[in-house]
């Protein structure tokens, strides 16, 4: 079956840096998203990786390793705002979105 | 970038109406859109997939004469909850993809969600 995995919830420190992971398992492989949404609110696009290989855009990067099925948000110098959800979603072979459960990420002080 | 838009935000309405949800896209031509629906605290649910000029495709559980779905132009596709419960009340979100080549899917912009309360 298709499947993706990610931690259900992470806490870090204002000013730090944390990496969320995304596994999956898919009928097939047409991209990796990464997805911000904060609670009330429609996601918002962060990130798209096809090939193999670290992604930049400011304080995020997105990683990506197909042959480990294996993706990781990085969020650096994290700010309040950051606090939301981050969702994972892998395009699969009828390029059709499978979307992981979201991790909730907190944000301290 | 690429905008969607969702009318309305926000509806409240009484058990057995029917509400319409619009999903345009402002800036593209958008073949295909996504209506996804949202219960609290959980992932997005995709409900169909709307393609211009065609029937939607349903997922499975999602009763096609109960969530209308009407893709009439490559900018507006609409959603009608008819006969609405309780249990419909959610946020429902809708979607549209550009892609480039071979029809990959580039990037999926989302409208804003629109939030619906069925009394």
């Amino acid at each position: 079956g298709q499947n993706i995995d990610q931690p259900t919830e992470m806490t870090a420190t204002e000013g730090a840096i944390v990496q969320i992971n995304c596994t999956y398992q898919t009928s097939g492989f047409n991209g990796l998203f990464w997805y911000q949404q904060h609670a009330g609110e429609a996601p918002t696009f962060l990130s798209y990786n096809v090939l193999d290989g670290l992604e930049e855009k400011g304080r995020f990067s997105s990683f990506l390793s197909r042959s480990k099925g294996y993706s990781y948000l990085l969020l650096k110098e994290l700010q309040m705002k950051d606090s939301a959800s981050y969702l994972c979603a892998v395009g699969d072979s009828n390029y059709q979105l499978i979307w992981g459960a979201g991790t909730k990420l907190i944000i301290k002080p | 970038g690429a905008v969607v838009s969702q009318h309305p935000s926000r509806v409240i309405c009484k058990s057995g109406t029917s509400v319409k949800i619009e999903c345009r896209s402002l800036d593209f031509q958008a073949t295909t859109m996504f209506w996804y629906r949202q219960f609290p605290k959980q992932s997005l649910m995709l409900m169909a997939t709307s393609n211009e000029g065609s029937k939607a495709t349903y997922e499975q559980g999602v009763e096609k004469d109960k969530f209308l779905i009407n893709h009439a132009s490559l900018t507006l596709s609409t959603l009608t909850v008819t006969s609405a419960h309780p249990e419909d009340s959610s946020f429902y979100i809708c979607s549209a993809i550009t892609t480039g080549e071979r029809g990959a899917v580039e990037t999926q912009y989302f409208g804003p969600g629109t939030r619906l309360l069925v009394l």
